[in-house]
């Protein structure tokens, strides 16, 4: 597997408060990507990062934010968890998303109450 | 927007029956991928499909690309217990990023 890493990979948490989820690489891939996944419905890009500082939204963004200050490490955060936002995020890692594959973390299960 | 469907959602099979999913996309697509996730785990790349009328093998799993490159489908001959789990398809057109198809369920009856 690649190195790719998600943390926490388990969390349970309140409506209401701040989540950030951090997902780390070693691979020194260009392109990272938040995904969520819910039955039913697949993976459903969230955000997605082309380089260092440069995000853009997916097709979930709403309610979430992220951030990349260094190749490695791309952060997801919901400013203010809501129970919809209950699922299983997964990062996923890529050098060139026209001629690579994704390769994904672990997932980290967010459980909102 | 670009979306991507699959078909059939869930499928159960009896051990050493054939299965297919199929994935169709409303735009052309630069290549078309195939993952397998299996129950509680993440999704594992298993091929790439870049021609129009590409067809891949591996063992026994036979992946297509359509002419168009809107279509591709994944047939696994003589489904085994280590076949269950989850297949997805990805598109990539020419963007950033990738869209997932939903998603097909395979059990597998011993």
């Amino acid at each position: 597997d690649a190195g790719i890493t998600q943390s926490p990979r388990h969390k349970v948490t309140e409506t209401g408060t701040p989540v950030t989820l951090r997902c780390h690489q070693t691979e020194n891939h260009r392109y990272m990507y938040w995904y969520r996944q819910d039955p039913g419905h697949g993976l459903r890009l969230i955000h997605y990062s082309y380089g260092v500082k440069d995000t853009d939204k997916g097709e979930v963004s709403d309610g979430y934010s992220v951030s990349r200050s260094k190749t490695e490490d791309f952060l997801l955060t919901l400013e203010s968890a809501t129970s919809s936002q209950t699922s299983v995020y997964f990062c996923a890692i890529s050098r060139d998303p026209n001629t690579d594959t994704q390769y994904f973390g672990p997932g980290t299960r967010l459980t909102v109450l | 927007g670009q979306q991507v469907m699959q078909i059939p959602q869930y499928q159960h099979v009896q051990e050493g029956e054939d299965f297919t999913t199929y994935c169709n996309s409303s735009t052309t697509l630069s290549n078309i991928q195939w993952y397998k996730q299996r129950p509680g785990g993440h999704p594992v790349f298993l091929i790439q499909l870049v021609k129009s009328g590409e067809v891949k093998k591996q063992k026994r799993l036979t992946f297509q690309f359509g002419e168009a490159k809107k279509n591709s489908s994944l047939h696994i001959t003589a489904t085994q217990t280590t076949d269950v789990g989850t297949y997805f398809c990805a598109g990539a057109s020419g963007t950033y990023k990738y869209i997932f198809g939903t998603g097909t369920r395979l059990k597998v009856l011993a």
